[in-house]
């Protein structure tokens, strides 16, 4: 069974830096992209970025390109999104998926949890 | 860059109806590259179909998913009590990928 389990709630300040992680089994976690989407309060899904664990390419939404840092560590399967210096407006529920790769693109076929960060000073 | 609008924003109707929700591209997908989601309140969103028709794991028959070019549409048959929820496209097409911005089913 494919399972991708998120780490927990974070509470940070503006300024702080973040590491949130996703954790991926029941799958070739180095075979298959994996992917993150933002979901502000009350509102809709943003593509944010997909890394393919194998080889570690990352590509990103040119909206988050220079604002996030994907990386993947294939020795524990597991994936993660980072800020350096976080801002109020990165708060949002933020879900770690699997990528379905085909050419160019690809569909998010299953979904972690999700990882709520609330940034408040 | 493609730009999905989704149609109606919200959609009211009674179990049992039949649901047909737009995905309208600024311009043609390629190859028909083209998901539908379903995210419940409190919960990560499910793919439901990709490439346009195809359904995935488990959905049920319930749901289809049809369109080419940049007119898509995703039908629910006959609603179900838990089929009320947001629904959102996506194009995988070309990049950037993106979604569209939802549409809401409720009773």
């Amino acid at each position: 069974e494919v399972q991708l389990v998120q780490s927990g709630a974070e509470v940070k300040k503006p300024g702080e830096s973040l590491k949130i992680s996703c954790k991926g089994s029941g799958y070739s976690f180095t075979k298959n992209w994996i992917g993150w989407v933002r979901q502000m309060p009350g509102k809709g899904l943003e593509w944010m970025g997909i890394i393919y664990p194998g080889d570690s390419d990352t590509r990103y939404s040119p909206s988050f390109q220079g604002q996030v840092t994907i990386s993947a560590d294939k020795s524990i399967n597991t994936a993660y999104l980072q800020w350096s210096s976080l801002k109020a407006s990165d708060t949002a529920m933020y879900y770690c998926a699997r990528h379905q790769r085909y050419g160019s693109g690809g569909y998010f076929d299953y979904w972690g949890q999700g990882t709520l960060v609330t940034v408040s000073s | 860059e493609i730009v999905l609008t989704q149609s109606p924003g919200t959609l009211s109707l009674s179990p049992g109806e039949r649901a047909t929700l737009s995905c309208r591209a600024s311009q043609s997908v390629y190859s028909n590259f083209l998901a539908w989601y379903q995210q419940k309140p409190g919960q990560a969103p499910r793919l439901l179909i990709f490439g346009a028709s195809s359904r995935a794991t488990g959905i049920p028959d319930r749901f289809s998913g049809s369109g080419s070019g940049t007119d898509f549409t995703l039908t629910i048959s006959r609603l179900e009590p838990e089929d009320f929820a947001v629904y959102y496209c996506q194009q995988y097409g070309s990049s950037p990928e993106k979604f569209g911005q939802g549409t809401k089913v409720e009773v």
